[in-house]
């Protein structure tokens, strides 16, 4: 089974309202991600969290916090964001090995910031 | 720079009519090429990894083969539920976790 999960699959907020997305996957890969994705482009890394500690941050602004509980869950909380940062939330996850890191992603979480 | 470049960006293909879409690739060592499909609004569903040149991979209606610069998404007899957009990306020997992508073929298939 190659299933990532994520909730919401929508989500629309103010930009003074806080949120979180949600994403968990049980193949017991080691290594998740959030990506950021906007209308006709590729999917754009924003963090990597790998064996549960923050491994990559891309200059990520501070209002996107992530947040890693247990190696199946992976939060994205969001506080005080602008118009801008709508967009299509990605989650993924791999095996992390080194060898096989072939990325496996969620359906997606649409964020519309009002 | 490491680079990838998709072609065409777009392809209308009636029904049955096979082609191929193409995957070029500059990086310092490579590690590994994917193979995505992206419906609107979803998230890239995994098709194939190729690790080395010569490699070959079956799914379906789909192959994806391999060189030292680029990758072919080879599609026979395509049908409308084909429609998407095929998203390319590498990863290069010096890195973990980053991905670098292609912009995208959207494929049409018109009955």
């Amino acid at each position: 089974d190659t299933e990532v999960t994520q909730t919401p699959k929508h989500l629309v907020m103010g930009m003074t309202n806080k949120k979180s997305l949600k994403c968990e996957q049980h193949m017991g890969h080691r290594a998740m991600y959030w990506y950021k994705q906007k209308a006709k482009k590729p999917p754009e890394l924003m963090f990597v969290y790998s064996y549960e500690k923050l491994s990559i941050n891309e200059s990520v602004p501070s209002r996107f916090s992530p947040e890693c509980p247990n190696s199946s869950l992976l939060n994205l909380h969001l506080h005080a964001l602008q118009p801008e940062d709508s967009a299509l939330y990605l989650c993924a996850s791999s095996q992390d090995t080194g060898y096989e890191d072939t990325q496996y992603f969620g359906p997606g979480t649409r964020l519309t910031v009002l | 720079e490491d680079q990838v470049t998709q072609s065409p960006e777009a392809l209308r293909l009636q029904e049955g009519e096979s082609s191929s879409l193409n995957c070029s690739y500059t990086v310092s060592g490579l590690r590994g090429l994917f193979w995505y499909r992206q419906d609107p609004g979803k998230g890239p569903e995994f098709l194939f990894t190729l690790y080395s040149a010569g490699e070959e991979k079956e799914k379906e209606r789909l192959k994806a083969t391999l060189t030292k610069k680029e990758s072919f998404l080879h599609i026979t007899a395509p049908k409308p539920e084909d429609s998407a957009t095929y998203l390319c990306a590498v990863q290069a020997s010096n890195s973990n976790y980053q991905l670098i992508w292609g912009a995208g073929t959207k494929l049409i298939i018109k009955p």
